[in-house]
């Protein structure tokens, strides 16, 4: 099946600095997704893209679909305890499957 | 957005057995999926549930081993069955193509 690479695998930031992490595909998509999973639960839709070259922020977040619709990234700015967690890309493929990326792990020193 | 509720949150099986999750949707919806989350790695969806037809399996996964319910369009039932120590991860449903919305998962350890 189509893989998404996502890196960094792991990132190990201070609190207050940005971050920023992307995924890549050789395919074409029409869809980007970024979830957040918390330990313990379920992931959580942060920000969807749809349209290529589309920059949608949500708060601290910023996200944008690539103008290639190959690849997307995710900003977080001035980063707080509370952003710990994975970060997955996703894309639909198909009319209703979801792929995800492998996952960036996000630690946060205070 | 919809609201997703899963049972158990989390079990302790021993192998041989098998363990049925339910999946409870807020509202009605027409597609529902369940995911499996193995230890440290990503979601690779299992299946998706259908109201009032067979569910539509992916690749490496069977029927058999992931039997799979739909009632009606707010509820869903996944059984692992005849469980082993692999088929320990997390199971997780979701529901709705494009911008899906997951539930909070079962942790299932298998002993």
């Amino acid at each position: 099946g189509q893989q998404l690479n996502q890196s960094p695998q792991s990132m190990f930031i201070q609190e207050g600095e940005d971050v920023s992490m992307n995924c890549t595909s050789s395919s074409i998509f029409n869809t980007w997704l970024w979830y957040k999973q918390d330990p313990g639960e379920g992931p959580v839709l942060l920000i969807a893209l749809y349209k290529a070259g589309e920059l949608t922020s949500n708060g601290r977040l910023t996200a944008q679909f690539g103008i290639t619709r190959k690849d997307s990234f995710l900003n977080i700015s001035a980063s707080i305890p509370s952003d710990v967690g994975i970060y997955f890309c996703a894309t639909t493929q198909g009319a209703q499957k979801l792929v995800f990326g492998q996952g960036t792990r996000l630690t946060i020193n205070p | 957005s919809a609201v997703i509720s899963q049972k158990p949150s989390r079990d302790i099986c021993q192998r041989g057995t098998s363990l049925t999750i339910q999946c409870q949707v807020d509202s009605q919806v027409t597609m529902m999926f369940w995911y499996r989350q193995q230890p440290g790695q990503s979601l690779t969806l299992i299946a998706t549930a259908n109201q009032g037809s067979e569910a539509t399996y992916e690749s490496g996964f069977v029927i058999d081993k992931f039997p799979i319910s739909r009632p009606n369009l707010t509820f869903s039932t996944l059984t692992v069955s005849n469980m082993s120590p692999e088929d320990s991860s997390i199971y997780l449903c979701s529901v709705e193509p494009d911008t899906q919305y997951f539930g909070p998962g079962t942790r299932l350890t298998v002993l």
